[in-house]
């Protein structure tokens, strides 16, 4: 069946390397959501993707992080350089065209801990 | 700037009970208000979607109810089971670029 697929799954890394998590929408949706979820914070969204163009990405600390659609089936989330208060799971949500409002359906997540 | 707040944080409730779990945001110029389920290690699965112009929803079991005006809505469980066990979050909607506001959820454990 359709779904939301992430990789990787977990990844642990040390302060200051380079972090990029991949995401594949489901076939034929063209809204792409970034959301981090942590403890302290909830979930929150990043950054929102429609027909590959960034609409919103004001929940997205510009200095480190970047979100981009090299193409519709693949959404990327970069960070560089992580810091340990990046350690969270990070999700990606896809929405069909057309779709009721919020129809979002989510991947299983990344999880990332920055040492 | 809307925020959503479930409380309690947790909550355990033998098998077979009725239960309700509150949601209230501070901003009542919402477009509609949505409650997921997480399962531990997963991600989140939309269980009912509810419009502003709309006073509840109805899925199974889930009875999901929005009192726009008092920023509250409510989620029913009836006969809970141990199937159940999850987090529960909602999130509404303000309509701009349909941008989701989460509480932080309320893991609820059904005890067999």
């Amino acid at each position: 069946d359709a779904r939301v697929t992430q990789t990787p799954r977990h990844k642990v890394t040390e302060m200051g390397q380079e972090v990029t998590m991949r995401c594949q929408p489901i076939l034929g949706h063209n809204t792409v959501f970034w959301y981090r979820q942590t403890m302290m914070q909830g979930l929150e969204l990043l950054a929102y993707f429609r027909n590959r163009a960034p609409l919103d990405d004001s929940g997205m600390p510009k200095d480190r992080f970047s979100a981009e659609m090299p193409d519709a089936t693949l959404a990327t989330l970069k960070i560089q350089p992580s810091e340990p208060r990046d350690s969270a799971v990070y999700f990606c949500a896809s929405g069909p065209p057309g779709g009721r409002p919020n129809e979002q359906f989510f991947g299983p997540g990344t999880r990332l801990t920055v040492l | 700037k809307q925020e959503v707040t479930q409380i309690p944080a947790a909550l355990s409730v033998p098998e077979g009970e009725n239960l309700v779990l509150n949601c209230s945001f501070t901003d009542s110029a919402i477009y509609n208000l949505q409650w997921f389920r997480q399962d531990p290690g997963k991600g989140l699965t939309s269980l009912l979607l509810i419009q502003s112009s709309q006073r509840e929803q109805t899925s199974g079991r889930l009875n999901a109810s929005l009192d726009k005006s008092s920023g509250r809505s409510t989620l029913y469980i009836a006969a809970s089971q141990p199937g159940d066990s999850a987090t529960y979050l909602c999130a509404v909607d303000t309509g701009a670029n349909s941008k989701l506001t989460f509480g932080k959820g309320i893991t609820l454990s059904v005890r067999p």
